[in-house]
């Protein structure tokens, strides 16, 4: 059974640094062909795409919002780490974080998505 | 940047065919999947690898894709599909995703 779980403060200030774990079971990299993602939806808005990490540790970020970012992972405990820095209240979302499974080439798609984190920024 | 364009709403009465649609310029040479989102829960996969049923998922969602568009089709709507519709796609290293559209079947 996959499963992921988002953690992190509730609450940051503006300009901080927020930081988000992602904890999973049920897969692991060592497979293959599996990434763990981060996704944020703004109350009301739509989803927005953040960062991913893969089986190989490689790295890909939003270009939007790469200079923010940064993505890791440890797979001794299974999680995944995403910071992001100077956050301001446009920040203020809803942060997922979901499997994506690498079906060859071009096909990626989040195949299980974490509860989700809200996170607000304000002073 | 390139972009995934939805309609942002689309009605359907119960037990007629919804078609949301999903355009970009060379969208037809990408994998399209589309999640369904309901208020306070997180997306769930309803098709992925354009036209493929993850287990679980009702037969009357179907996908298609070709040349510049990609569609969600769901034959014979119900009231519990309603909810918002999000088509995403994987190009150049980047996770594209739509501005999402909400289906009302009333």
């Amino acid at each position: 059974q996959v499963t992921l779980r988002e953690s992190g403060p509730a609450l940051v200030k503006p300009t901080q640094t927020l930081k988000l774990t992602c904890t999973f079971s049920g897969f692991s990299f060592n497979t293959g062909d599996m990434c763990v993602s981060w996704i944020r939806q703004p109350p009301g808005k739509a989803l927005e795409w953040l960062a991913l990490i893969d089986w190989d540790g490689d790295k890909y970020y939003s270009a939007s919002l790469k200079s923010r970012l940064t993505v890791s992972r440890d797979t001794s405990k299974n999680e995944v780490v995403l910071t992001m820095s100077d956050m301001d209240p446009a920040d203020t979302a809803t942060f997922y974080c979901a499997r994506m499974y690498a079906s060859g080439t071009y096909s990626y798609y989040f195949d299980y998505w974490g509860q989700g984190i809200q996170v607000t920024v304000s002073s | 940047s390139y972009e995934l364009t939805q309609p942002p709403s689309v009605s359907v009465p119960p037990r007629q065919t919804a078609s949301i649609t999903c355009s970009g310029d060379k969208l037809g040479t990408l994998y399209v999947s589309w999640y369904q989102q309901k208020p306070g829960q997180s997306p769930v996969l309803v098709i992925y690898h354009d036209d493929e049923r993850p287990s679980g998922i009702p037969e009357r969602f179907s996908g298609s894709n070709s040349g510049g568009t990609a569609t969600l089709t769901i034959s014979g709507a119900q009231a519990m599909d309603d909810g918002i519709y999000y088509c995403q796609a994987w190009d150049s290293s980047t996770v594209l995703l739509g501005g999402g559209t909400t289906l009302t079947v009333l």
